[in-house]
């Protein structure tokens, strides 16, 4: 089946850096898009959604980009504070459907 | 709401028991939802039900694997027999309609 996958599986910045996180999807019909953060030894954590009808949506200190075009989903996290050290992932969802995770990115922040 | 809860969050069993994961989704989801994490294969979607019924377990790697949800309030999914490539954290997740899933924390399962 399709799946989501993340470009780059590691990231590390400094406290008070603006941080970027890049996913690509190849369902073209999913619709409904949401970034989540794992801890250690935590269950996922809803971070900010975005469905297929928006390019953007901002949420507190992070943002969510989408481009339907080249199947491109990104997380911008501004200020990076060293409570944002994590797995992020992306997931995908067709209505009806289930979410289908990417294989996730490590967040290291530096202070 | 407490949230999704699992039980239990740690089981160590050795090759060829049954084990038995436990959920009790977040009331008013109609979605209900076991993934399994490994590091090697990430978050995997096992099984899904909607409204107690499973909609698609082709995620379920064998017929050693089985889940049920008796009632809106329960869902157990069942290992027998267990063997060591089993071993992971094995989540559970509820969503209503089209929304964002919630999590619980994770049964850790290692068999030996």
């Amino acid at each position: 089946g399709e799946s989501v996958g993340l470009h780059l599986p590691t990231l590390s910045v400094q406290e008070g850096d603006n941080s970027i996180i890049n996913c690509a999807y190849s369902n073209s019909a999913s619709d409904y898009f949401i970034w989540y953060k794992q801890e250690s030894g935590k269950g996922p954590q809803f971070i900010i959604d975005i469905r297929s009808n928006m390019d953007k949506r901002q949420g507190q200190r992070v943002t969510v980009l989408l481009n339907k075009t080249v199947k491109h989903l990104s997380l911008q996290i501004a200020a990076t504070q060293p409570g944002d050290s994590a797995v992020y992932f992306c997931a995908e969802n067709q209505a009806g459907t289930a979410l289908i995770f990417g294989k996730g990115t490590t967040l290291s922040v530096s202070s | 709401d407490a949230g999704v809860i699992q039980s239990p969050r740690h089981e160590v069993t050795e090759m060829g028991q049954e084990v038995t994961l436990r959920c009790k989704p977040i009331s008013g989801h109609d979605y209900l939802f076991w993934y399994r994490q490994t590091m090697m294969r990430g978050l995997e979607l096992l099984i899904y039900f909607n409204n107690n019924v499973p909609i698609d377990d082709s995620g379920m790697p064998e017929d050693r694997f089985s889940a049920k949800m008796p009632n809106a309030s329960f869902s157990t999914l069942k290992i027998q027999p267990s063997e060591p490539r089993d071993s992971a954290v094995y989540f559970c997740a509820s969503r209503h309609m089209n929304t964002e899933a919630f999590f619980g924390q994770g049964t850790r399962l290692t068999v030996v």
